[in-house]
């Protein structure tokens, strides 16, 4: 079965500089979540999109942005990367009312 | 403010040693309740939803059972492939338009040949 896919897996940037995460749901999942998991930490929740609006905003930085497309695939986008940034950076796909969420293999991202 | 606490936050068990996880919750309104097992590195992947005191379900050697305020995942006869963290999640039901999961810290597995 399809999973989720997340882009790149593995992601190394400079402080102060730009970084962008793609994520592309399972076919047919209309909702999509960001979450952001720390060195030994539980996955924090960052903001949601359904049907290609903004649903919910978490524990965001106001330097990340997010958008959900046409296509229902999804980007964040980080700038002024800190070294805090470093994480794990999760997408969970969904469709409609289905309450369960399914997750992306992450996305590594090291800030130096 | 909702919170999910989990324990134990390490539990070393040999293998075919029973033994169950814990998951207390406090919310205003339960949704639903998650059980996800996350390897090293991976992302969490889905194991379980529990919607209401009572609800058992299973899967191989795991059983979850939920009350009004916690929920156990019960572990039969553990091998050491079921060695990862088990993370525990739920969803409140006056959150609003949004299903985001709020997670506990996890439990950390380690099963013994």
């Amino acid at each position: 079965a399809a999973g989720v896919i997340q882009s790149p897996r593995h992601l190394i940037k400079e402080k102060r500089e730009t970084a962008t995460l793609k994520c592309y749901p399972i076919p047919r999942h209309d909702t999509v979540y960001w979450y952001q998991q720390g060195p030994g930490q539980d996955p924090q929740f960052l903001i949601s999109f359904y049907e290609k609006m903004q649903s919910d905003k978490g524990s965001i930085p106001d330097r990340f942005s997010a958008q959900q497309f046409s296509d229902y695939h999804s980007e964040l986008n980080m700038s002024s990367l800190e070294l805090g940034d470093s994480a794990l950076y999760f997408c969970a796909t969904t469709f409609g009312g289905l309450r369960e969420q399914y997750f992306g293999p992450g996305t590594r991202l090291t800030v130096t | 403010e909702d919170q999910v606490t989990q324990s134990p936050e390490a539990l070393r068990l040999q293998e075919g040693e029973s033994s169950s996880l814990n998951c207390s919750y406090t919310v205003s309104g339960l949704r639903g309740l998650f059980w996800y097992r996350q390897d090293p590195g991976k992302g969490p992947e889905f194991l379980f939803t529990l919607y209401s005191a009572g609800e058992e379900k299973e899967k191989e050697r795991l059983k979850a059972t939920l009350t009004k305020k916690e929920s156990f995942l019960h572990i039969t006869a553990p091998k050491p492939e079921d060695s990862a963290t088990y993370l525990c999640a739920v969803q409140d039901s006056q959150g609003g338009a949004t299903n985001k999961l709020i997670f506990g810290t996890g439990t950390l597995l380690a099963v013994q040949p």
